[in-house]
Order: structure tokens, then sequence, then C-alpha cells
């Protein structure tokens, strides 16, 4: 079973630039999370969808993040325009979305961003 | 609110040596309790999860777990460790299944030869 794919693995960019990064999530998985995770802290969560709804986007800063799940499968977080301080692994995970027992959250490899 | 803290920030064990990553959570109900493992560059390992029953669970390579709610603490032990299990570890509470999920700050395992 391919896991949770996500592209670029690496990003450079200069403050005030946009920059977008996209998630496949697993096959069938309706849940996708978008998290954050400065050096030296856990994952925080951005963005929460189920199925192409938003579930929970309290700690996302609108001013500058936007992210959509079209479809209901893939996804895209998209920034603009960066701030030093958005530095940081942007992680995507999926679940299966049935709130069940077994509901697991699968991470990607995330996307290291740089921003200078 | 919910919170986890981890408080060690980095431990040093050697090769073969028992190992006891410490975490205490903060919630009202009974919490979903998960340990990840996170290896350089990589993503996040699902290691073990509590949701009910059993308070001592097993995990994958070897990982255990003891859910105490008396002393909110949810501890990852591993009776010997191996060179490869060098890596950084996160505990995270979820409010029920489907939930986003609440990390620690992680602690770093350095594995001594």
């Amino acid at each position: 079973e391919a896991g949770v794919a996500q592209s670029p693995r690496y990003k450079i960019i200069e403050k005030r630039q946009s920059v977008a990064f996209w998630c496949n999530p697993i096959s069938g998985h309706a849940t996708l999370y978008w998290y954050q995770q400065i050096l030296g802290q856990g994952p925080k969560l951005l963005i929460q969808f189920q199925n192409n709804g938003v579930v929970d986007d309290s700690q996302l800063p609108k001013d500058r993040f936007s992210a959509e799940r079209l479809k209901g499968v893939d996804s895209t977080l998209k920034i603009q325009p960066a701030k030093l301080e958005d530095s940081a692994v942007y992680l995507c995970a999926s679940s299966l979305g049935g709130q069940t027992l077994q509901e697991t959250q699968y991470f990607g490899p995330g996307t290291r961003l740089l921003v200078l | 609110a919910q919170s986890v803290t981890q408080p060690d920030i980095h431990i040093t064990v050697s090769e073969g040596a028992s190992l006891e990553l410490r975490c205490n959570y903060s919630y009202g109900a009974t919490p979903y309790l998960f340990w990840y493992v996170q290896s350089p560059g990589q993503g996040l390992q699902l290691l073990l999860k509590y949701f009910s029953g059993d308070t001592l669970v097993q995990g994958i390579k070897g990982f255990e777990a003891e859910f105490k709610r008396s002393q909110s603490s949810f501890n990852l032990r591993k009776p010997s460790v191996h060179w490869s299990d060098a890596a950084e570890y996160f505990c995270a509470v979820g409010a029920r299944a489907g939930t986003a999920l609440i990390f620690g700050k992680g602690t770093t395992l350095s594995v001594s030869s």
C-alpha cells in the first residue's frame, strides 16, 4: 500500500514570496490533515479536511495561509506572502475517517520550507 | 485544554540498555494516546496507541507503553535499545478517534556504543 505522498521535499524562498505544497493521501482515506512542525517543536495542526470539507481550521493563519481539497483526494497548502517564521516542516497526514477505535493518522515525509 | 509534556529534551542510552521516555498529558476525559517516532528527514511513524482496555500496550519494534490514569502518564519503554532506535520520539493526545492530535515537543534519543 502506498503511503502519503508530499512534494516538494524541500523549498527555499525569499520572504514575501508565495509557495505551495501538495499532498496525496493514502487511497480511500477520507480525512486529511496539514501540520506545521517548527524546529524543536512537535507538529501543530493547521487544518483538517473530511472529504472536501473543512473540519477544523482554527489554527490556520488565514491572512496568509490557504488550503484546499477540491475533489476530496489530494490537497494543496499555500502560503502567500511567506514570512521568516514560516520556516518549518509541513507534514500531511491522512486517516480513514471512520472515527473508529482503529483510526490512525499516517504521515507523509513532509516538505521542509526555508524562508530567507 | 489538552496538552502534552515530554520532560526530557534529549536522552542518551547505551546500546543494549533499557529505555524509558516520559510523557504526561492534560485532558479531562480518557484520552486517545499515541507514540510516534521520527527519523531525520522522515515523517512520523506510529509506534503504538492506547484507546481503552489493557493499560499496557505493545507496539512495533519492541516498544511498549503503560497508561497510568492516576499519574496522567503514558511512558514509552523498551527493554534493550538498538543503535537504529536513535531518533526523535513524540507523544500525542487526541480527544477522540478522528480528531487532530496534540503533540509534545519530543525527546531526542541518542544511542551510544
